[in-house]
């Protein structure tokens, strides 16, 4: 398809199991994001990748929490240990370039929920 | 972290009605964006604002870049059943990481037929 593509769209897990979400971001994008919304709340940065560049991990909330990006192109994030407060909307976007003005495309999310 | 401050936090209104909302932070931003979120999707981009004082229109929308890039609004004429939704606003702050953006926390609007 031409957009992003996250799977699970749902994922319900037990607390203490670790969860591993996945983004196929749009082809070419060079630059991609993770973020998380929380019920009632705006989107939270968690980790941005900018090509072969270092990631930006300064948005992840504990090192329970952590993502690569194979080959620059699909994404997984990562929580390990899950806790109830991880229950979110785990958002993934790409971006075409680097440029500030590159517009941000958002793929339809993954709800977790953690028991 | 860095906020933004968004109001109202909901909104009810008849259709046909002017909507109005805004978004105000402490910081100053280079980039101001308006973002739509339907149920179940992803974000999807409305305007998208890169100059202090810009006014810019998608239809019936409408959005400015406010004066001391600490602000903007965005107004919705004429609201339709489909203006459902709801709208965030996201800046990037001057300075801060390349297209990493902040985000306030919406405004649901709800449109009644």
């Amino acid at each position: 398809g031409a957009g992003v593509s996250q799977s699970p769209s749902n994922k319900v897990t037990e607390k203490g199991k670790d969860v591993e979400l996945r983004c196929d971001p749009i082809s070419g994008h060079t630059a991609l994001y993770w973020y998380r919304q929380s019920l009632g709340q705006g989107l939270e940065f968690l980790i941005y990748f900018q090509g072969n560049s270092a990631p930006d991990k300064s948005g992840l909330p504990s090192d329970r929490f952590s993502a690569e990006r194979t080959g620059g192109s699909v994404s997984t994030l990562t929580i390990q240990r899950t806790q109830q407060e991880d229950s979110a909307v785990y958002l993934c976007a790409s971006r075409r370039g680097r440029a500030f003005y590159n517009e941000q495309f958002f793929g339809p999310g993954t709800r977790l929920t953690v028991l | 972290g860095q906020q933004l401050n968004q109001s109202p936090q909901s909104m009810f209104i008849q259709e046909g009605e002017d909507v109005s909302m805004n978004c105000t932070s402490s910081s100053i931003f280079n980039t101001w964006l308006w973002y739509k979120q339907d149920p179940g999707e992803g974000p999807v981009l409305l305007i998208a604002l890169y100059k202090a004082g810009e006014l810019t229109s998608n239809g019936r929308l409408t959005a400015q870049f406010g004066i001391t890039r600490k602000d903007s609004f965005l107004n919705i004429s004429a609201s339709i059943p489909s203006d459902v939704g709801i709208y965030f606003c996201a800046g990037q702050l001057e300075g801060g990481s390349q297209g990493n953006l902040i985000f306030g926390k919406g405004t649901k609007l709800s449109v009644k037929p």
